[in-house]
């Protein structure tokens, strides 16, 4: 069965200072694995995505992930975090066989403090 | 860039009541939506699959008599919640497949339901 965990509730961050949002995925075949930013009492928005290629994915307002097939692992990162990241973070993958069935973590709540 | 807006964001209903959320793809044609539920400080999870013209497709345990999903239209999809209750209160959340994009979907900004 497909799954994705996100070890950690929250995360703490000073600004400025790098951020990592973990997450690692379980699943049968090739993952496309996603990142998800929401906002409170808002949708979901794209930050950004592996599908196949270079392992390392950059997106959205600065933030990258790394594929990591042998950890099963695809972590956000930022090299300098903002106060305004500060939100709900969501893994997601989802797989070749029924791509449009999304497979979210738990999330994480990122505090990115002045 | 591709939106979709999802109204109303936020409803109170008294219990037993049937309420409607509506979900429409403003600058493209989605032929598949996607309707979610978050719990609070829960994830998403999803609900059911709606398809332009034909049944929606329903995940395990979901009651699809109590959620009812109509896809009239290539840029509508609406989800009501007949008979109400408490516990159905919860964060409704819409999204479209991009027609054409590959692996591309956007997000509804959701619906805060709260059943007194």
């Amino acid at each position: 069965a497909q799954s994705v965990a996100q070890p950690e509730d929250q995360v703490n961050v000073a600004e400025g200072n790098p951020l990592t949002v973990k997450c690692t995925y379980s699943v049968s075949g090739n993952p496309y694995l996603f990142w998800y930013v929401q906002y409170p009492n808002r949708g979901l928005q794209f930050l950004l995505k592996y599908i196949t290629g270079d392992n390392l994915v950059k997106g959205s307002y600065g933030f990258e992930a790394e594929f990591n097939k042998s950890q099963t692992s695809f972590h956000l990162k930022k090299p300098s975090a903002l106060v305004s990241d500060s939100a709900l973070y969501f893994c997601a993958v989802t797989q070749g066989s029924n791509f449009n069935k999304f497979y979210f973590g738990s999330g994480t709540k990122l505090n990115v403090k002045p | 860039g591709a939106v979709v807006s999802q109204h109303p964001s936020r409803v109170i209903c008294k219990s037993g009541t049937s309420v409607k959320i509506e979900c429409r793809s403003l600058d493209f044609q989605a032929t598949t939506m996607f309707w979610y539920r978050q719990f609070p400080k829960q994830s998403l999870m999803l609900m059911a699959t709606s398809n332009e013209g034909s049944k929606a497709t329903y995940e395990q345990g979901v009651e699809k008599d109590k959620f009812l999903i109509n896809h009239a239209s290539l840029t509508l999809s609406t989800l009501t919640v007949t008979s109400a209750h408490p516990e159905d209160s919860s964060f409704y959340i819409c999204s479209a497949r991009l027609t054409g994009s590959n692996y591309g979907y956007t997000f509804g900004s959701g619906t805060r339901l709260t059943v007194v």
